[in-house]
């Protein structure tokens, strides 16, 4: 099974400001799906990244808020941009694997 | 559409009994696999069980076994001899095969273990 690590585990940031988040997977994958959890509430897919493509955005996400980069087959990277303090949330990346799906460890995002 | 429901906000249970958390899903798709993961405080998500549509025997996996009855569109999760360690959120979450592979989730159980 693959072993996800993500980074950083939290994070305080300032409004207006950005903050990028990574996600490194132990082996080749296509998928790679990056989630957001507002406090109190269930995972809702942000989007799906693929290797050599643009990402796909979920409805009430979109690129300019949320830009994913993947560049290769075991690395990703989301970036919360211009942030507020509604973006306070907990974000996860996971990967697209039949039965496998483990979560990297989260980002607690806390925006002031 | 495919859906999760997990009716149960919140168990509890006494230390040591077991307890059986609820879930039903919702889709047309004949090949899909069910997942359960647990959630502690910290937040980071604990893949716990996965139970494929075309299994025969129920998954298991040491104190956590799925009840699955496909009739019925359940997978409902059973804890045996609960710890106070597992006091934490529990999702239920489904991924279509076919599909572009992500998990679709339910609302969550927070289980609380009584001393």
């Amino acid at each position: 099974s693959a072993v996800i690590s993500q980074k950083p585990s939290r994070d305080i940031c300032q409004r207006g400001t950005s903050l990028t988040i990574q996600c490194q997977v132990d082996s080749q994958v296509t998928m790679m799906f990056w989630y957001r959890q507002q406090p109190g509430q269930s995972l809702t897919l942000i989007a799906t990244a693929n290797q050599g493509s643009e990402a796909t955005y979920e409805s009430g996400f979109v690129i300019d808020k949320f830009p994913i980069s993947r560049p290769n087959l075991t690395f990703s990277t989301l970036t919360v941009s211009n942030m507020s303090p509604e973006d306070s949330s907990i974000y996860l990346c996971t990967i697209g694997r039949s039965t496998e799906a483990f979560f990297g460890q989260g980002t607690r995002l806390t925006v002031v | 559409a495919q859906k999760i429901t997990q009716t149960q906000p919140g168990m509890f249970v006494q230390e040591k009994e077991a307890v059986t958390l609820d879930c039903t899903y919702d889709t047309s798709d004949p090949s899909y696999g069910l997942f359960w993961y647990k959630q502690p405080s910290s937040g980071e998500m604990i893949f716990l069980i996965y139970q494929g549509s075309y299994d025969q025997q129920n998954a298991t996996e040491g104190r956590y076994s799925l009840n699955f009855q496909k009739a019925r569109k359940s997978a409902n999760l059973v804890i045996s001899a609960s710890q106070l360690g597992d006091s934490a959120m529990y999702f239920c979450a489904m991924r279509v095969v076919g599909s572009q592979g992500n998990l679709i989730f339910g609302k969550g159980t927070k289980l609380s273990v009584k001393p």
